[in-house]
């Protein structure tokens, strides 16, 4: 079935430096891609929507220039947090659809920001 | 705009009792779909089913199932016989009527199932 590889699951950072995740459809072509932030015993909420070759959607409240994403080809989208402060710490998940099936999400990449 | 809710926060269960994990959604979409999701302590999001809103048939996989009522606004989850590894954050989740649309998440059911 349709897999989605997020990369890395972990990462710790130092406060000030920038991290970039990773989000590969392998199997299949994604146009779009969804990141997602979760923070401990919450939900998942929608970060922005990355579109292959335009300019990403962000949420309302979601900095645009603190989460660059970039979503140079079919099966890639990067979020790079820059700047990353502890409260940046949280778990970032994508998600893409194929041309059927459901979303399928990435594992995950838990963030911690000392 | 879209909106689901998951009254229950947490749940415990002993081990093959059934439990029932309530979602109730709000949309004025006339197609959308409906998700449940099993989160486990590793983090992943494990995919359970998707539904789309003119299929109101109630599903059953193995021990879960699903009842669909358009009527009420429902999508609850049911567990049968449960077990020790049922134990996650369950999540239920909407989209709207196109493809490549976001999933808006209820805040989860956390269900421990205990020995």
């Amino acid at each position: 079935g349709a897999v989605v590889s997020q990369h890395p699951s972990w990462v710790i950072c130092k406060s000030g430096t920038s991290v970039k995740i990773e989000c590969r459809s392998l199997d299949f072509q994604a146009t779009t891609m969804f990141w997602y932030r979760q923070f401990p015993k919450q939900s998942l909420m929608l970060m922005a929507t990355s579109n292959e070759g335009s300019k990403a959607t962000y949420e309302q409240g979601v900095e645009k220039d603190k989460f660059l994403i970039n979503h140079a080809s079919l099966t890639l989208s990067t979020l790079t947090v820059t700047s990353a402060h502890p409260e940046d710490s949280s778990f970032y998940i994508c998600s893409a659809e194929g041309n059927r099936g459901p979303l399928h999400f990435g594992n995950g990449t838990r963030l911690t920001v000392t | 705009a879209q909106k689901v809710t998951q009254a229950q926060t947490e749940i415990s269960v002993v081990e093959k009792e059934d439990v029932t994990l309530d979602c109730v959604y709000e949309t004025r979409d006339t197609t959308y779909y409906l998700f449940w999701y099993k989160q486990p302590p590793s983090g992943e999001l494990v995919f359970l089913i998707r539904r789309n809103s003119f299929d109101e048939q109630n599903e059953i996989s193995g021990r879960y199932s699903w009842n669909f009522q358009k009527s009420t606004s429902s999508f609850n989850f049911t567990i049968t016989a449960s077990q020790v590894v049922d134990s996650a954050v369950y999540f239920c989740a909407l989209s709207g009527n196109s493809g490549n649309t976001p999933l808006v998440f209820g805040k989860g059911t956390r269900l421990s199932v205990i020995a």
